[in-house]
């Protein structure tokens, strides 16, 4: 199997930027991916990193650190509307397994 | 539009009863997941496929079973074996190779009572 770590819970404010890491551990790999997710909805893409180094998307950037099996989710900008949960995925290449942490949940403040 | 459909929204079934969960993509995607959701919970891999007649267990399989006849449907049936059915479950879909974004269905909440 794989783990996959992140934070369960984080709080910005609104206006800020927010830095949410993950680490993981597999016995391959063919890309790391950020997916946001709103409560009883089904995840939305955000971002996707297969080389190490940073892939920037508007408000949202994401990093990636294979020999250290790290990654990050940068938002900039934060709106009340980011509060959500923000799971990362590895998908390892010993059959494709897409594979999620249990997410981070984000609360953005006024 | 292409895009991957799973039905019903919501579903509930009594205890002991098996019931199977849709889930169709007119993507062209090779390789099909299952996933279970639970309260504040991330997502667990019950099944996958990455071609047609072909799937591998994931970390939760017990208790679920899924067939792939064809490349455009690969639906999970929860059987009356699981001991815990009720969740939110995610069908998603990926190109061959997993070089792009997962798309996922709108879900399935099943409700056993």
């Amino acid at each position: 199997g794989q783990n996959i770590d992140q934070p369960t819970e984080m709080t910005a404010t609104e206006g800020a930027i927010v830095q949410i890491n993950c680490t993981y551990q597999t016995s391959g790999f063919n890309g790391l991916f950020w997916y946001q997710q709103h409560a009883g909805e089904a995840p939305t893409f955000l971002s996707y990193n297969v080389l190490d180094g940073l892939e920037e998307k508007g408000r949202f950037s994401s990093f990636l650190s294979r020999s250290k099996g790290y990654s990050y989710l940068l938002l900039k900008e934060l709106q009340m509307k980011d509060s959500a949960s923000y799971l990362c995925a590895v998908n390892s290449n010993s059959g494709y397994a897409l594979n999620f942490g249990k997410g981070t949940s984000l609360l953005v403040t006024p | 539009d292409g895009g991957i459909t799973q039905s019903p929204k919501y579903l509930f079934r009594k205890e002991g009863q098996n019931v199977t969960l849709s889930c169709e993509q007119n993507l062209n995607h090779d390789a099909m997941y299952w996933y279970r959701q639970d309260p504040g919970q991330g997502l667990r891999l019950i099944y996958y496929s990455q071609i047609v007649n072909d799937f591998q267990k994931g970390d939760i399989a017990e208790g679920y079973s899924v067939s792939r006849e064809k490349k455009e449907s690969f639906p999970l049936t929860v059987t009356s074996a699981q001991k815990n059915p009720t969740a939110f479950y995610l069908c998603a879909s990926i190109e061959k190779g997993g070089y792009t974004e997962a798309f996922f269905g709108q879900g399935t909440r099943l409700t056993v009572v």
